[in-house]
């Protein structure tokens, strides 16, 4: 099984402010790679699919880059609303899996 | 609206069984790659089972053998009947509905098992 990896875990930050989260997966996974945003007590949203593509409705602050094994996703300016967990995950196959959630809190 | 909702969650003892359903609409089933997702209290995202589109099936480890998916294309539902339960298959089950490059794109609510005496 390819095994995602998570980076930070958690972090403090503030309104306005760049944050950017990385993954890595445990193999090469071309650009099979998807980010997840999710609230307390809510289903996860889709961000990001195919490593970079920004899916409908999600806004622009939101990016994702990376390729192979190493993988990123910035929010280029903090907004209230996004103070969430965000999660990483393969579809390069079966089984797919997450990275284990950063947690984006306020600062 | 494309949107899947979720029910036949519950409390049940371990050992037990239970089905789980997955109604959708605005999109149809049995063209589309579905999967369930769960989430134990407190943790992450767990993939569980997908059916594809030719109704080729696939498991997690944790729980190949006891849970099975199907679907029925004159409901337009997709199915999670699961046997022989035990305390760590507790979470929030969540249907999704696999899109571009094997993304989940659409998530229902979620519906949440609790496996206990």
């Amino acid at each position: 099984d390819i095994q995602m990896t998570q980076s930070p875990s958690s972090l403090s930050a503030a309104v306005g402010d760049r944050v950017t989260i990385t993954c890595r997966a445990s193999q090469s996974i071309s650009t099979s790679l998807n980010w997840y945003q999710q609230k307390p007590g809510i289903a996860p949203k889709l961000l990001i699919y195919a490593a970079s593509s920004l899916q409908s409705g999600v806004p622009s602050r939101f990016s994702g880059s990376g390729s192979g094994t190493d993988f990123t996703l910035t929010i280029s300016s903090l907004q209230p609303e996004d103070f969430a967990t965000y999660y990483c995950q393969q579809s390069y196959n079966v089984p797919y899996t997450f990275g284990q959630g950063t947690k984006v809190k306020i600062k | 609206e494309v949107q899947v909702v979720e029910s036949g969650g519950g409390l049940v003892q371990p050992g037990g069984s239970l089905r789980l359903t997955c109604a959708a609409s605005g999109f149809i089933v049995s063209s589309s790659y579905m999967s369930w997702v769960r989430q134990a209290p407190g943790k992450g995202l767990e993939w569980v089972s997908i059916i594809y589109s030719g109704g080729s099936t696939y498991y997690a480890d944790s729980v190949k053998g006891r849970f099975t998916i199907s679907r029925d294309n004159s409901k337009n539902t997709l199915y999670l009947q699961m046997n022989s339960l035990r305390a760590e298959d507790t979470a929030v089950y969540y249907c999704a509905r696999n899109g571009v490059g094997d993304s989940f794109d659409i998530w229902g609510q979620g519906t949440t098992v609790t496996v206990s005496p």
